[in-house]
């Protein structure tokens, strides 16, 4: 299994331009999560997915960031415009609705907004 | 609101002793998961070891294991033997049992963190 991929591993852009985040979750997972890793906030959840459907957006920070899942193999994370605030590391997880439900991590994308 | 917190910013244990990491949560739930993840400096999060709150038996993984008290809302992790690949970051991290809406996982709350260090 080649795990959860996301991509690209570091993206550098200046304050105003538009960021998108790409991930591809585990092949027969049905959750997709968007967590944002920053020194004074820690790891935080931005979104999750539910079998393709958002379910709770209350960790994006503003209406800059969106995200969406268009199929069961694919979620983008946008932020526009994007701020030097907005740097951080961005991580995307996925699991199964099995009993375990364990969220495994892609190696996520470090984010540099000049 | 679900809140977990790790008193502990950094821990430094000589290799091949043993190290525990503190964690306290706090939640109305009855039934919940709690996790331990690892973060090296690669900054891949890797899990360690979880935890079922309706099982009394605490969680050991080789090396790893926990002390879950769900009256106190505590859940430590024990390593034992450290080694020099044990150098982390280390996470804790709760998630409610009941499954979120469609079927699927809730989202993971995590604590701020503990640097563990392994002095050679």
């Amino acid at each position: 299994d080649a795990g959860v991929i996301q991509s690209p591993r570091h993206e550098v852009t200046e304050m105003g331009q538009e960021v998108t985040l790409r991930c591809k979750p585990i092949s027969g997972h049905n959750s997709l999560f968007w967590y944002r890793q920053t020194m004074m906030r820690g790891l935080e959840l931005l979104i999750y997915f539910n079998n393709n459907v958002p379910i709770d957006d209350s960790g994006m920070p503003e209406d800059r960031f969106s995200a969406k899942m268009p199929n069961a193999s694919f979620s983008t994370l946008k932020i526009q415009p994007s701020e030097p605030r907005d740097s951080a590391v961005y991580f995307c997880a996925s699991s199964s609705s099995g009993v375990k439900n364990i969220q495994y991590f892609g190696a996520g994308t470090r984010l540099s907004v000049l | 609101a679900q809140t977990v917190t790790q008193s502990q910013p950094e821990m430094s244990v000589q290799e091949a002793e043993t190290v525990t990491l503190s964690c306290t949560y706090d939640t109305s739930e009855s039934d919940y998961y709690l996790f331990w993840y690892k973060q090296p400096p690669s900054r891949q999060m890797i899990l360690v070891i979880r935890q079922e709150a309706y099982k009394q038996q605490n969680a050991t993984e080789n090396r790893f294991s926990v002390n879950f008290q769900k009256a106190a809302k505590s859940f430590s992790l024990k390593i034992s033997d450290s080694q020099l690949g044990d150098a982390a970051m280390y996470f804790c991290a709760y998630r409610p049992m009941t499954a979120g809406s469609g079927g699927g996982a809730d989202g993971l709350t995590f604590g701020k963190g503990t640097h563990l260090i392994i002095q050679p």
